[in-house]
Parts: structure tokens; sequence; C-alpha cells
């Protein structure tokens, strides 16, 4: 069963780098590596995907090593509306719905 | 574009009531799927669907039926409800169960039964 972890909370301050680390030992040759964000009272949203290496877009950078069995999240330089769930993936649909296990999450604090 | 909606957005019911939450997407998305989702626990799936006219249970399924008879919806029916079904329901579509597809979630429907 696919599985990942990552811690369950974290605190930083306004205008720091944050990074998220998500463990997924068992993550297959296909899977690729996805994070979401959830605010309170709304759904999820995609923010960032990758399969290897380093990925970045205008909202975060995702870095994964060479074995592939963990990724980090960096959110650069965080604001207060960062203050959410961050969600890590592995795989979709086409290995069997078990790669569809969200788990609880990191809830990212952001203090002023 | 909408996106993907959901009705209604909150819901009080009674033990032994029925009920159906309606999911709708405009995006032309084949894959849609229902979570749920309770403190602490992230989210979990119920059933989802790989396309118009099929359906297939997740890792929670018990208690919950699904139909899809048009693509651009995916309703959740509950024929008993009951307080562990208390929750808050999330709803999500993706253009295919390819590797590099992502989940694009509706807004949620807080459920309560007493």
């Amino acid at each position: 069963l696919a599985k990942t972890t990552q811690p369950i909370s974290m605190d930083s301050y306004e205008g720091q780098e944050v990074n998220i680390t998500c463990s997924h030992n068992n993550i297959a040759t296909n899977d690729y590596i996805t994070w979401y964000q959830q605010f309170p009272s709304q759904g999820p949203r995609f923010i960032i995907q990758g399969y290897k290496t380093k990925v970045t877009n205008e909202v975060a950078s995702l870095f994964i090593p060479a074995d592939r069995k963990s990724s980090t999240l960096s959110l650069p330089r965080v604001s207060l509306s960062d203050t959410a769930v961050y969600y890590c993936l592995v795989g979709l649909l086409s290995g069997g719905y078990n790669k569809l296990i969200f788990g609880a999450g990191t809830r990212l604090a952001v203090h002023p | 574009n909408a996106g993907v909606t959901q009705t209604p957005k909150f819901r009080v019911l009674k033990t032994g009531q029925s009920m159906t939450l309606l999911c709708a997407q405009d995006m032309n998305h084949e894959y849609m799927y229902w979570y749920r989702q309770d403190p602490g626990m992230g989210l979990r799936l119920i059933h989802y669907s790989v396309g118009e006219g099929t359906t297939a249970k997740g890792e929670v399924p018990d208690g919950y039926n699904v139909s899809r008879l048009k693509k651009q919806n995916f309703l959740l029916g509950l024929e008993s409800a009951a307080p562990s079904q208390t929750s808050v329901y999330f709803c999500a579509s993706s253009p295919s169960g390819s590797e590099t597809d992502t989940q694009y979630f509706g807004p949620g429907t807080r459920l309560t039964v007493l």
C-alpha cells in the first residue's frame, strides 16, 4: 500500500523559507509526486508536481533526490496567507485507488 | 468556467434519513472522486469514477452509493445516514488517471448527522 509520511505540524514566521519533507519509501517507477494546499473551509488545490531533481513555479519549489524516496516542498519567504495544510500525494489512479491516500498532511502556521 | 461545484454546502440530517450530494464539473474531465475529511485524518477516498456510467469503490465505501449517469455529474448517496458519517465531503475531478494529472476539488459539503 502506497504511503507517505509528513510532519504533523510546523511553525514559521513571515519572511522565512519553509521546507516540508515527505517520505515515500515505496514509490513506484512511474509515480509522480504532487503537493496540494488546503485552506480552512476550502478544497485542496494543486501547488506543484515533479518526478525527479528540482521543479520550480511561481509558488514553490520541489526537490526530489535521486532515489526519489522523499521530496521536499520549499515555500520561499512565507506570509500569513501561507497558513494552511499541505499534502503530499504520490502517484494517481493508474496504480489503483490506494495511491489516492492523502494522509493527515502538514499543518503550517505562519506567525507575524 | 465554474470548475467543480457541490450542492448543498451544508446539511443536517437525522439518523436514518437519506440524502444525495451532487457534484458537477464543467471541465470535461473523465475521472471524478468523492472524499470525506474528518478532523486530523486528511482525505479518504469513498468512491471514484473513471468515466460516464462507471463507478468503483475507494478506501471507505461502506454506507455510500454513487452514480455517474452523465459525464459532468457524480452523485453520492447516503441511504440511511449514521452519526459516523458526519464529515466534510469533497468532490474532485481530473482529466484522466494518468500519472501527471492533478485533481481539481470542489468547495466541500459539511454534513452533520444527529
